[in-house]
């Protein structure tokens, strides 16, 4: 049972560049969401799907963009890295975007750690 | 001024102490109240939830809701060394729990 799946675990970036952070789950989840974790800031919400085909804006949306094409996957795109987009990143998943509690936790991944120089 | 504030610590306690995690928050409309806890290079794992003024108890651990006040506790008693983690408070309004607001964490080191 892997649960919530990123690859990779790290990487680094030159400014300017682009890449795919990937998010894969096994728990046939609806929901799903992207979150940057930044010392002094906590958790802060990127980019949520609440299924196959709708994704929406969270709290720091600007530089980043998603699709949800499958129930399964939902890829995290830096279009143009910036050196403001270090962060580690995590993916999570939850039965609904409803409760968000015990009866619908969010499963988290186990983060990438990004570095854009 | 951030939605929910947490003492970022850090928090150093011996092994079998009473912990304190505190959250204080503005937005009223937050219904649902929960704690993550975070151990090193993983991601948070839900530890306690509740969505009610008073206290729920969980083994050693206790969430505190104080609706009126806006302000959350996680109480952890005879504190262990396998509890060192950062704890993460979060909340949401009624019915929104996909757009969690998380407060920056707490990290607790509990010495042997």
């Amino acid at each position: 049972n892997a649960g919530v799946t990123q690859t990779p675990k790290f990487q680094v970036l030159k400014t300017g560049q682009s890449m795919t952070l990937q998010c894969a789950q096994d728990m046939n989840h609806e929901y799903m969401s992207w979150y940057r974790q930044d010392p002094g800031m906590g958790l802060r919400l990127i980019h949520y799907s609440v299924g196959a085909g709708i994704t929406d804006q969270g709290e720091v949306p600007n530089g980043y963009n998603v699709s949800r094409s499958t129930t399964e996957d939902f890829p995290l795109r830096l279009l143009s890295a910036a050196p403001s987009q270090t962060s580690v990143y995590f993916c999570a998943s939850s039965y609904s975007g409803a409760g968000g509690g015990y009866n619908s936790p969010l499963h988290f991944g186990n983060g990438t750690r990004l570095t854009v120089t | 001024q951030k939605e929910v504030e947490q003492d970022p610590g850090p928090l150093s306690v011996p092994e079998g102490a009473i912990v304190s995690l505190n959250c204080t928050y503005s937005n009223s409309a937050f219904q649902y109240f929960m704690w993550y806890r975070q151990y090193s290079r993983k991601g948070p794992e839900l530890l306690m939830y509740t969505y009610s003024s008073g206290n729920k108890e969980d083994g050693r651990f206790t969430a505190q809701v104080d609706k009126s006040s806006k302000y959350i506790s996680l109480f952890i008693r005879d504190s262990q060394p396998s509890d060192s983690a950062t704890y993460l408070c979060a909340m949401c309004p009624y019915n929104q729990g996909g757009k969690l607001i998380f407060g920056q964490g707490t990290e607790l080191s509990v010495k042997p």
